[in-house]
């Protein structure tokens, strides 16, 4: 069965650095989302992606936020300069539609932030 | 407001009795999913249930949603000390690409 897949697994990284975390989403979807895991916290949904561009942000997606489909299988999430609290796991999705469709998570990134 | 609101917070049953665990939100609803997720690790999707069904069934799970309460129920039947995680109700609303999470049940099977 297709799945979504995320790279690395695991980021250990220094503040004010920047990390690209990456996922490969199933190949037929068409939609793309971002989500974190603070430890212990809700899942919480950063960003939806649609014909290469943003669809939908959250306003936790700020200016040190972007994301990019840079050819026809990776999606990736850039923090420019990581702070401390960006320290979470990073959840990758997707969905074939987004109206009434599943999506589709990965295993996520778990970023932390020292 | 808070949509996805599970309760119990937690639940602890023995093997072979039946989960059930509620969701509410505030908000009208174009459908609602329910996730698994082992400590640590990555969602798993169980069911998705449309605003327009009323219950929904796969395998060992029943689902039921409650449009005019603004709830839903994931029934686990027959349960398995591996169905030990947590489990997230997620709501989309109509004209959003985003599901909003639940803070989950953190459900322990004893074997």
């Amino acid at each position: 069965e297709p799945e979504v897949t995320q790279t690395p697994s695991h980021q250990v990284t220094q503040m004010g650095q920047e990390v690209i975390l990456r996922c490969v989403p199933i190949s037929n979807h068409l939609y793309f989302y971002w989500y974190r895991q603070i430890l212990g916290q809700k899942v919480e949904f950063l960003v939806s992606f649609y014909n290469n561009e943003i669809s939908e942000k959250s306003e936790i997606f700020d200016d040190q936020f972007s994301v990019e489909r840079p050819d026809g299988s990776n999606f990736t999430l850039k923090i420019r300069s990581t702070k401390l609290e960006d320290s979470a796991m990073y959840f990758c999705a997707s969905s074939v539609r987004t109206d009434q469709e599943t999506q589709y998570f990965g295993p996520g990134t778990r970023l932390l932030v020292l | 407001s808070q949509q996805g609101e599970e309760d119990p917070q937690a639940l602890s049953i023995q093997e072979g009795e039946n989960a059930t665990m509620n969701c509410s939100y505030k908000t009208s609803i174009n459908n609602l999913q329910w996730y698994r997720q082992n400590s640590g690790r990555g969602l798993v999707h169980l069911i998705l249930i449309r605003s327009n069904e009323r219950e929904k069934h796969s395998g060992r799970l029943r689902v039921t949603l409650d449009t005019s309460k603004k709830s839903s129920s994931l029934l686990i039947t027959a349960s398995r000390a591996a169905d030990t995680a947590s489990y997230f109700c997620a709501t989309q609303r109509r004209g959003t690409y985003k599901y909003i999470f639940g803070t989950g049940t953190r459900l322990k099977v004893l074997a």
